[in-house]
């Protein structure tokens, strides 16, 4: 079976670019969740959703980020405009309801690269 | 609120020492506890969990971690270090469904 699926692998951008990253979760998991991972801060929850409805978005940093879940197999975090503070690696995980919630299954990650 | 610490940012052993990687937690409920292994240039993923019922609990390739309430603790163990348990390892508590909160992290060096 598929894991969870992140693209793109990879982003350089310039300053004041707006950046997209994709996601999508494992079929028939009903979490989605976004992290943000530096050097500095450690692994950060940006954003989660149960059943593609935002539950908690008080770690997402501020207006410029935002992230929406359209249907249960695809959610976008989006930054607009970036900045080079943003350069992180950018994990998108999902998990299924009930006991096994907490077991989250990670992507591979977007390295997120603003010059 | 809840947290997690992680004592010892690197940990360093020999292949085939005893490997013991330092966890403690705070919560003001009986919390759910967790160890995610990540490999260079992967996500996290689980290597063992504690919810309820016995405190030794086993995860995949060979390691372990004891819950221990009297102390906050839910330290992670392996008898015998292998090469390929290099790789950077988060201990993390459940705050509420769906929702956990991770500690920095400590990254196993095997030495051959």
């Amino acid at each position: 079976d598929a894991g969870v699926i992140q693209s793109p692998r990879h982003e350089v951008t310039e300053m004041g670019q707006e950046v997209t990253l994709r996601c999508k979760p494992i079929s028939g998991h009903d979490y989605l969740f976004w992290y943000r991972q530096t050097m500095m801060r450690g692994l950060e929850l940006l954003i989660y959703f149960n059943n593609n409805v935002p539950i908690d978005d008080s770690g997402m940093p501020e207006d410029r980020f935002s992230a929406k879940m359209p249907n249960a197999s695809f959610s976008t975090l989006k930054i607009q405009p970036s900045e080079p503070r943003d350069s992180a690696v950018y994990f998108c995980a999902s998990s299924q309801q009930g006991a096994r919630v907490n077991e989250q299954f990670f992507g591979p990650g977007t390295r997120l690269t603003v010059l | 609120a809840q947290s997690v610490t992680q004592l010892g940012s690197h940990v360093s052993v020999s292949e085939g020492a005893l490997v013991l990687l330092r966890c403690n937690y705070s919560s003001s409920v009986p919390p759910y506890l967790f160890w995610y292994v990540q490999y260079p240039n992967q996500g996290l993923q689980l290597l063992l969990k504690y919810t309820t019922g016995a405190t030794l609990v086993k995860g995949i390739n060979g390691f372990e971690a004891e819950f221990k309430k009297s102390e906050t603790s839910f330290h992670l163990t392996k008898p015998s270090a292998h090469m390929s348990d290099a790789a950077e390892y988060f201990c993390a508590v459940s705050e509420t469904a769906g929702k956990l909160i991770f500690g920095q992290g400590t990254t196993l060096q095997v030495k051959p």
